[in-house]
């Protein structure tokens, strides 16, 4: 089964750029995960699927300042443009057949 | 618009059983290639998977869990349910439901469910 690691926080100022990445274990690099973005006090949000190719796909209604890429195990969430509303945990998510798997979370914080 | 919302006790007893029920509004439960999910958060803590059902009733859950979980889906009334019995203070959390196709791509508003006496 897939372990996705994910750093516990970033921080960025308001107008810059934050990169986030979510790593997937070992034996498991071709994987496609999704990034859901969750608000404080407000349920997850899904953003993206995203494939070990680099292709993403976004959700209705998701910026276009959110974009996905890869590289080998590792998947990148990229904010450009930080909105003060970026301000959220950003969760990683994979699946190993009808099992999902979610990583630890990380925290974004807008200075 | 899809819209998914929990309903349930916010507060159960230690030892009792915990139930909630996933209404789906602005979309068919019977939709392809679409099945539905639980999904709790206890508080400060990450996502943890609970289980997933079809619309016709096959259930898969998470291992850990599987001896305390039932889940079930009425087609007619366009809703599905959890059940998580024997519960503890390590339940206390907020519970989601989802849709799911590969991943899980619609959410609910969340309930937060509090186990104590």
């Amino acid at each position: 089964q897939p372990v996705l690691t994910q750093s516990s926080s970033a921080s960025a100022s308001l107008g810059s750029s934050v990169n986030l990445t979510c790593t997937l274990s070992s034996g498991h690099s071709r994987y496609t995960i999704a990034w859901h973005q969750q608000q404080p006090g407000k349920a997850p949000r899904y953003l993206m699927k995203l494939e070990g190719s680099g292709s993403y796909n976004k959700g209705s209604g998701v910026p276009d300042r959110f974009s996905g890429s890869s590289s080998g195990a590792d998947r990148y969430l990229t904010i450009s443009n930080l909105q003060s509303e970026d301000e959220a945990e950003y969760h990683c998510e994979t699946w190993d057949g009808y099992t999902p798997v979610f990583g630890g979370g990380t925290k974004v914080t807008v200075l | 618009q899809l819209q998914l919302q929990e309903s349930g006790p916010g507060l159960v007893k230690p030892s009792e059983t915990l139930s909630l029920t996933c209404s789906v509004s602005g979309g068919s439960i019977n939709s392809s290639p679409y099945y539905w999910g639980w999904i709790r958060q206890p508080p400060g803590q990450g996502l943890g998977w609970i289980g997933s059902i079809f619309h016709n009733g096959v259930t898969y859950y998470n291992p850990s869990l599987k001896s305390r979980v039932t889940m079930s889906v009425d087609t007619s009334k366009n809703q599905f349910s959890l059940k998580l019995n024997s519960v503890t203070a390590a339940d206390t959390a907020v519970y989601y439901c989802a849709r799911r196709s590969s991943i899980f791509d619609f959410w609910g508003q969340g309930i937060l469910v509090t186990v104590s006496s």
